[in-house]
């Protein structure tokens, strides 16, 4: 079963505005990590932000925010005032005690347009 | 260096020929993942490493691929008889002790391709 879901292949948005990528995940764990990475052309994996299964606040990280839904298992990136930088693939990612080494599972991820 | 180290950063090799991969972890990070990412997919889980402890290798994909870890540090991934489905980008990642709340951060890659 896909532990990790994203349903948006591919997004476009115009530069400076906001944009929000979705994600949701399934565990029966109760203590998980929720993580977000930016690919650029490039490969490498870029960590952008975290969330923990026990946090109340929504995390953030400068232009990232991640709105965290627990009971409906949602943690969806927000990414505010878009740069053309910011074009790249974006992977919504889990650890969890199930996994080996806590090792990350990851959604097939989305593919962020940003246009002038 | 300050982050994951891998080399080569590309290679083409042959089919049938055997490659090896490293990765230099973060220094004092104690856990090593190898992730394979096939051609417009997401990671794929292959090994992970504790310390000098033995690996878990339920991710590997057949037997003709094998990882070691020298000193709970530096780890090599092998791919013997390569075959052109083994193109992909390789990574490595490193975290502090394996839980919900570490980082894992990835090197830059290597590119694989089988000709």
């Amino acid at each position: 079963a896909q532990k990790i879901t994203q349903t948006q292949p591919g997004m476009f948005v115009q530069e400076k505005e906001a944009v929000t990528l979705d994600c949701t995940y399934d565990t029966s764990d109760q203590s998980y990590g929720l993580f977000w990475y930016k690919q650029p052309s490039s490969g490498e994996m870029i960590f952008l932000i975290y969330q923990g299964s026990y946090d109340e606040q929504n995390a953030t990280e400068g232009r990232y925010s991640l709105n965290f839904q627990k009971a409906r298992k949602s943690a969806n990136l927000v990414i505010s005032a878009s740069q053309l930088g910011d074009s790249a693939m974006y992977f919504c990612a889990m650890r969890e005690n199930q996994n080996s080494g806590y090792a990350l599972n990851f959604g097939k991820g989305t593919s962020l347009l940003v246009t002038p | 260096g300050a982050g994951v180290s891998q080399s080569p950063s590309n290679k083409v090799t042959e089919k049938g020929k055997d490659v090896e991969l490293r990765c230099d972890p973060i220094s004092g990070h104690t856990a090593l993942y190898w992730y394979r990412q096939s051609l417009g997919q997401g990671l794929e889980f292959l090994i992970y490493f504790q310390g000098n402890s033995a690996p878990d290798k339920s991710g590997l994909p057949s037997d003709r691929f094998s990882a070691e870890r020298t000193g709970g540090s530096v780890s090599t991934l092998t791919i013997q008889r390569t075959q052109q489905e083994d193109s992909a980008v390789y990574l490595c990642a490193s975290s502090f002790a394996g839980s919900s709340g570490n980082t894992i951060y990835f090197g830059e890659g290597s590119w694989l391709t089988v000709v």
